[in-house]
């Protein structure tokens, strides 16, 4: 099992730019998390789905952040336009289930310039 | 969901057991205790979870007082691959959509 796969591992962009994260979750996982971790705010939970189906954004800290999950094997996590404040590790997850663990991406260092 | 308090940070020795304690005394009796631990520049790692009886699996040891208000997570034998941070979190089982609200966790440093 190659685990919950992330990409970019890196990305550097220009402040006003659009930014997409993308996650691929564990075959057989119903849920998947995204989260946001910085210095200041520790990790953040920005929404999260079940069955491909957004059930809380209440995270999305604006606008500006959207996600999608198209798929069961797919999530995209988009920022336009992108500001330097977004600058973090954005961390995607996913779960088999109510009352198992999490199994954490290696994240997507974000920097906006 | 109750909030959790742990120590900022801890040192352990390496080959000896880290005991890394948790309090959650405003835990309701559906709420699960949850450990994970990050290393750095990894994502969150799930470690163990349980209810009210102590639970062992490959990685620790989770004991729970009987009146559930604290915890702690034991690493039996200490390596240096076990300095992360460690959180506590509690979370009902019966939340159906699972999500986990990490707080600011224990810092662990194992030195030889």
């Amino acid at each position: 099992d190659a685990g919950v796969i992330q990409s970019p591992r890196h990305e550097v962009t220009e402040m006003g730019q659009e930014v997409t994260l993308r996650c691929k979750p564990i075959s057989g996982h119903n849920s998947l998390f995204w989260y946001r971790q910085t210095m200041m705010r520790g990790l953040e939970l920005l929404i999260y789905f079940n069955n491909n189906v957004p059930i809380d954004d209440s995270g999305m800290p604006e606008d500006r952040f959207s996600a999608k999950m198209p798929n069961a094997s797919f999530s995209t996590l988009k920022i336009q336009p992108s500001e330097p404040r977004d600058s973090a590790v954005y961390f995607c997850a996913s779960s088999p289930g109510t009352g198992y663990g999490y199994t954490f991406g290696s994240g997507t260092r974000l920097t906006i310039v | 969901d109750a909030k959790t308090t742990q120590p900022p940070s801890m040192d352990c020795a390496e080959g000896r057991a880290a005991n890394l304690p948790c309090n959650h005394s405003t835990i309701s009796g559906n709420e699960y205790v949850y450990w994970y631990r990050q290393i750095h520049s990894q994502g969150p790692q799930y470690i163990i979870h349980g209810l009210k009886n102590n639970e062992t699996n490959e990685m620790a040891s989770l004991i729970i007082t009987e009146d559930r208000k604290s915890s702690t997570l034991i690493l039996p034998h200490a390596t240096l691959r076990d300095t992360a941070v460690y959180y506590c979190i509690v979370r009902p089982l019966t939340d159906s959509w699972g999500k986990f609200q990490f707080g600011a966790g224990t810092q662990v440093v194992v030195t030889p």
